[in-house]
């Protein structure tokens, strides 16, 4: 079954340092997205993207953050300087297009941990 | 925007038995509803999903029902075994949208 896959598992970073995230999406899905979800708490939107373009993004996604696919199969998130509050899981999520009824259904990588010193 | 409450925030079954959790949202625009089971270690997967032109949907031991009125939904699971321990997450969006909104979660833990 296609996955989506997310390196690294795991990063251990300096406040203030620069972190990307990268993600390889399911090769025929045209959605992009970044979630987060801090230790014991939901799932958060961070920001979706499109035909190359951020479609949406969330109060959390601030100047600090910024997303690429610099290639036909990667997708990054990039925090600029990081802050100990950006320490939680960040999943990436791909979904191949909107359904009849305009729902997007999404498959979730396994998520990289980033923890923030 | 958008705000999923979802109930229990813990649960503890014995096996065979049958688990609910339940989840209510705000926001009337919203027509699809996926429920996500997290394993340890992994990210969250899609067990099932409803859109509001259904009132519920079924797969084998999973079923989720929908009431749009009193805009809550359910996941149903029957004859519970002990891999079916996880975390659930319901979650919520509208299709002019691309944010899903997660509730916080249930723990459901299945002992033999």
């Amino acid at each position: 079954e296609p996955e989506v896959t997310q390196t690294p598992s795991h990063q251990v970073t300096q406040m203030g340092q620069e972190v990307i995230l990268r993600c390889v999406p399911i090769s025929n899905h045209l959605y992009f997205y970044w979630y987060r979800q801090i230790l014991g708490q939901k799932v958060e939107f961070l920001v979706s993207f499109y035909n190359n373009e951020i479609s949406e993004k969330s109060e959390i996604f601030d100047d600090q953050f910024s997303v690429e696919r610099p290639d036909g199969s990667n997708f990054t998130l990039k925090i600029r300087s990081t802050k100990l509050e950006d320490s939680a899981m960040y999943f990436c999520a791909s979904s191949k297009n909107r359904d009849t009824s305009g729902a997007n259904v999404l498959t979730f990588g396994a998520g990289s941990r980033l923890t923030v010193l | 925007g958008e705000n999923v409450e979802q109930h229990p925030s813990t649960l503890s079954v014995q096996e065979g038995d049958s688990a609910v959790i339940k989840c209510t949202y705000s926001d009337s625009a919203s027509n699809y509803f996926p429920w996500y089971k997290q394993e340890l270690g992994k990210g969250p997967q899609l067990i099932i999903d409803i859109r509001s032109n259904v009132g519920e949907k079924k797969d084998q031991r999973i079923a989720v029902t929908l009431n749009k009125t009193a805009k809550h939904f359910s996941l149903h699971i029957t004859e519970t075994q002990p891999e079916d321990s996880a975390v659930y997450f319901c979650a919520a969006s509208r299709n002019s949208g691309y944010a899903l909104n997660f509730g916080k979660g249930t723990s459901l833990l299945v002992t033999p």
